[in-house]
């Protein structure tokens, strides 16, 4: 089973919906992430929580909020969903020992429209 | 804020080597890291450097570290058709534990 899983992987929804984007890892770390790739521009990073305590704003945090609810799980909301909120969704999370190597899920494509 | 910068495309024959750059701002950080991201899935750590090391040779895989001009690259020998992928340099902001992507590079290998 994957370590890092996200649920939907594809979602199409309408503007102006709210829709909830979730992920569960099995990877017993404390640190997730939830990042957008668009073409030419990377990843971005949107939230992020250090722990179940902790919650963070990334460089691009406007018209989204987060919910960490245990340890092993982040979702990501979109309030009110926008087209330039198209995009490819991926979570992650590390553990700060060592390298700190971030592991991503799968990821979720989601189209506004 | 980290500033992380690739270029977007590299096309190379199947056998040639290929080499990626990147270049970045922020001169204390700590780790730097070559992600793969493969049509359809999440990324892969590929490898990753230290900061206090000039290169690192992992198989077909070389990172040279230019820290004096913030420079970073990665290169495959004998390049695959499998090698064919996007790469994503990455930098460690060490102010806030925070990892800062390039715009990543699309590797194309053809036969």
């Amino acid at each position: 089973d994957a370590d890092v899983t996200q649920t939907p992987r594809n979602r199409i929804t309408k503007t102006g919906k709210r829709i909830m984007l979730e992920c569960s890892q099995t990877k017993g770390h404390d640190r997730m992430y939830w990042y957008r790739q668009d073409p030419g521009l990377g990843l971005r990073l949107i939230y992020y929580s250090f722990d179940v305590k902790d919650i963070n704003k990334g460089e691009i945090s406007d018209g989204y909020s987060v919910s960490r609810q245990a340890q092993a799980k982040f979702s990501l909301s979109l309030e009110s969903a926008i087209p330039n909120q198209t995009a490819l969704y991926f979570c992650a999370t590390s553990d700060p020992r060592g390298k700190d190597e971030q592991y991503f899920g799968p990821g979720t494509r989601l189209t506004v429209t | 804020g980290e500033d992380v910068e690739q270029s977007l495309f590299l096309s190379v024959r199947e056998g040639d080597s290929s080499v990626i750059n990147c270049t970045y701002t922020d001169s204390s950080s700590t780790y730097l890291y070559w992600y793969k991201q493969e049509p359809g899935a999440g990324l892969q750590l590929l490898t990753y450097i230290f900061s206090n090391m000039d290169m690192k040779q992992d198989q077909r895989l070389t990172v040279l570290l230019n820290k004096k001009d913030k420079h970073l690259s990665l290169r495959i020998a004998d390049t695959q058709t499998g090698d064919s992928a996007i790469y994503f340099c990455a930098v460690m902001n060490t102010g806030f534990q925070k990892l800062v992507f390039g715009t990543g590079t699309r590797l194309l290998v053809s036969p």
